[in-house]
């Protein structure tokens, strides 16, 4: 099984429609992260957790929220999708100087 | 702030070449400073690393990469391509203070290994 595995794997949704993507992780990790891949823009950290109490917003998190359940999930929602959301959302968890990235999650937001 | 930049969005090499993807970073401390693969519809695997100590790192699949610090570079090399090794690459820096808490990823390179 993977240690870092994302739900959905895929989803397309209509503007304005809340979301959420999830992230789950077995690797017993305190430090998790959203990070959003566009084409030619590389990965763009969207907000990260270094525990269940502490979050912090990256790079690019307006119109992002997260929730982080427990140490092991980490839920980014879009309260509401708009197109330029469409992305690959990737998860990842951290520990020391390394991070573990889930598979991702491709949206589409028409 | 720390930034990394990747010159060639993307390269070409045929099957037996050099594979060179070129990364330059800029940074107010000394960096940890990553090399990422990502092959399709996949997600992204560690390729190396650099924190301290040995300049030359060596990573799987017989890539390496070298810190010169005097050039602010981190370059990937690998002497002979695979056809396998067809994937994007993305390089990433983190603060050493900090180590992985916040990585600074370049915009990728999409490499194609021609037959």
């Amino acid at each position: 099984d993977a240690d870092v595995t994302q739900t959905p794997r895929n989803r397309i949704t209509k503007t304005g429609k809340r979301i959420m993507l999830e992230c789950s992780q077995t690797k017993g990790h305190d430090r998790m992260y959203w990070y959003r891949q566009d084409p030619g823009l590389g990965l763009r950290l969207i907000y990260y957790s270094f525990d269940v109490k502490d979050i912090n917003k990256g790079e690019i998190s307006d119109g992002y929220s997260v929730s982080r359940q427990a140490q092991a999930k980490f839920s980014l929602s879009l309260e509401s999708a708009i197109p330029n959301q469409t992305a690959l959302y990737f998860c990842a968890t951290s520990y020391r100087d390394e991070q573990y990235f889930g598979p991702g999650t491709r949206l589409t937001v028409t | 702030a720390q930034s990394v930049t990747q010159l060639g969005s993307h390269v070409s090499v045929s099957e037996g070449a050099l594979v060179l993807l070129r990364c330059n970073y800029s940074s107010s401390v000394p960096p940890y400073l990553f090399w990422y693969v990502q092959y399709p519809n996949q997600g992204l695997q560690l390729l190396l690393k650099y924190t301290t100590g040995a300049t030359l790192v060596k990573g799987i699949n017989g890539f390496e990469a070298e810190f010169k610090k005097s050039e602010t570079s981190f370059h990937l090399t690998k002497p002979s391509a695979h056809m396998s090794d067809a994937a994007e690459y993305f390089c990433a820096s983190g603060d050493s203070g900090a180590g992985s808490y916040q990585l600074t990823f370049g915009k990728g390179t999409k490499l194609s290994v021609i037959p």
